[in-house]
């Protein structure tokens, strides 16, 4: 059994599209997060959410944004896509606290 | 904020030889230090982890310490083998606050068969 699922596993679109992207976690954790890896292998935060607060990391473009309809799930929504979105795009889920993280497989983001 | 050093951003070793990666923080209200493993084309994945009220941590071949005064702390890996190949990240989280981790910016491990 999967514990955090995200779908598509590729995406391939054009500039200037809008896509999201969908997280589920069956682990009954109350944190979810998002994050951007890029070619570098860089993990950077985009986003953190529990059923209390949306934590937005500034540097994250407002193109970007989080729906989440309940606390198993985290979607990502991308307006207007560009070039340099091109990634791959990681969700997480932890409990609340410093606790390990559990990620998701990714979701590779290519702009044509 | 927390800021989070690692080194070395690669390391190449031969097999059974041991390998160490070490990384620094900022913040001193750090207290929780993870450490994933990332193969290629994979998710990150736990693979040890350790809090501030211990200093040192083993599983099998692999090992964290943390150095809480001088703000460091190290994984070692020992009897390395050819599937030890993948991006290490390191990672400090705070005590209170968003619990948000900061991450290292990785090192590539590749054992020599």
């Amino acid at each position: 059994d999967t514990a955090v699922s995200q779908t598509p596993k590729y995406l391939v679109t054009q500039m200037g599209n809008d896509k999201s992207i969908k997280c589920e976690q069956n682990l009954g954790h109350d944190t979810m997060y998002w994050y951007k890896q890029d070619s570098k292998k860089f993990l950077k935060i985009m986003f953190s959410y529990n059923n209390k607060e949306l934590i937005i990391n500034e540097t994250v473009p407002n193109r970007f944004s989080p729906k989440s309809p309940d606390k198993a799930h985290l979607n990502l929504h991308i307006n207007s896509l560009e070039l340099g979105d091109s990634a791959v795009y990681f969700c997480a889920s932890s409990s609340t606290g410093a606790r390990p993280q559990h990620f998701g497989d990714g979701t590779r983001l290519s702009i044509l | 904020g927390e800021n989070v050093e690692q080194h070395p951003s690669t390391l190449s070793v031969q097999e059974g030889d041991s390998a160490v990666i070490k990384c620094t923080y900022s913040d001193s209200a750090s207290n929780y230090f993870p450490w994933y493993k990332q193969e290629l084309g994979k998710r990150p994945q736990l693979i040890i982890d350790i809090r501030s009220n211990v200093g040192e941590k083993k599983d099998q071949r692999i090992a964290v310490t943390l150095n809480k005064t001088a703000k460091h702390f190290s994984l070692h890996i020992t009897e390395t083998q050819p599937e030890d190949s993948a991006v290490y990240f390191c990672a400090a989280t705070q005590s209170g606050g968003s619990y948000i981790p900061t991450f290292g910016r990785g090192t590539s491990l590749i054992v020599h068969p």
